[in-house]
């Protein structure tokens, strides 16, 4: 009964290539984010999602594309992956949208690229 | 523009001490204010947050932290540490908009 899941847990993967990690959550909440988290530990807010609508876009580059199907299911697609890539992804949500609700995260993907 | 700082990357106590991680923003608005913990090859999950009223706000696992507008702060304690507090904190912010921003974070090591 995983809140906020993510797939996979570790990806590897050449440079150039296209890859996609996967997220859901079960908690029946509106907004959705994705977040990297470098090799320092850092964290930064990519995108967020509410009601399937993009809200915000952090001026990621546009190899990074977010697909919500619906409002269980935020997607990360990445298209010619880069050597700078290779982070720790965050998968997040909570109930609306605004800055005082709590956050839930996913488990993460490590994603290395070679 | 809305920032945290973190003073200290690391910081080590001995079992039963008093844990004090810092925190410190600067916000042009009202911050709402966050303290997460993130344990070893996991996400991160909430240790506590203030938005308005009772500046002493008290988390999970015995952690509180205070807000003092005056000095900007945020900082987090605990008054006698356990084996199993040793994780990376993250202190955020939201100014009222729909993003966390976060610090960057202070790893803590409790020894037996």
């Amino acid at each position: 009964d995983t809140a906020v899941s993510q797939t996979p847990k570790y990806l590897v993967t050449q440079m150039g290539n296209d890859k996609s990690i996967k997220c859901e959550q079960n908690l029946g909440h509106d907004t959705m984010y994705w977040y990297k988290q470098d090799s320092k530990k850092f964290l930064k807010i990519m995108f967020s999602y509410n009601n399937k609508e993009l809200i915000i876009n952090e001026t990621v580059p546009n190899r990074f594309s977010p697909k919500s199907p619906d409002k269980a299911h935020l997607n990360l697609h990445i298209n010619s992956l880069e050597l700078g890539d290779s982070a720790v992804y965050f998968c997040a949500s909570s109930q609306v949208r605004g800055g005082t609700d709590t956050q839930y995260f996913g488990p993460g993907t490590r994603l290395t690229v070679l | 523009a809305q920032s945290v700082t973190q003073l200290g990357s690391h910081v080590s106590v001995s079992e039963g001490a008093l844990v004090l991680l810092r925190c410190n923003y600067s916000s042009s608005v009202p911050p709402y204010l966050f303290w997460y913990v993130q344990y070893p090859n996991q996400g991160l999950q909430l240790l506590l947050k203030y938005t308005t009223g009772a500046t002493l706000v008290k988390g999970i696992n015995g952690f509180e932290a205070e807000f003092k507008k005056s000095e900007t702060s945020f900082h987090l304690t605990k008054p006698s540490a356990h084996m199993s507090d040793a994780a990376e904190y993250f202190c955020a912010v939201t100014p009222n908009t729909d993003k966390l921003i976060f610090g960057t974070g202070t790893r803590l090591q409790v020894f037996p």
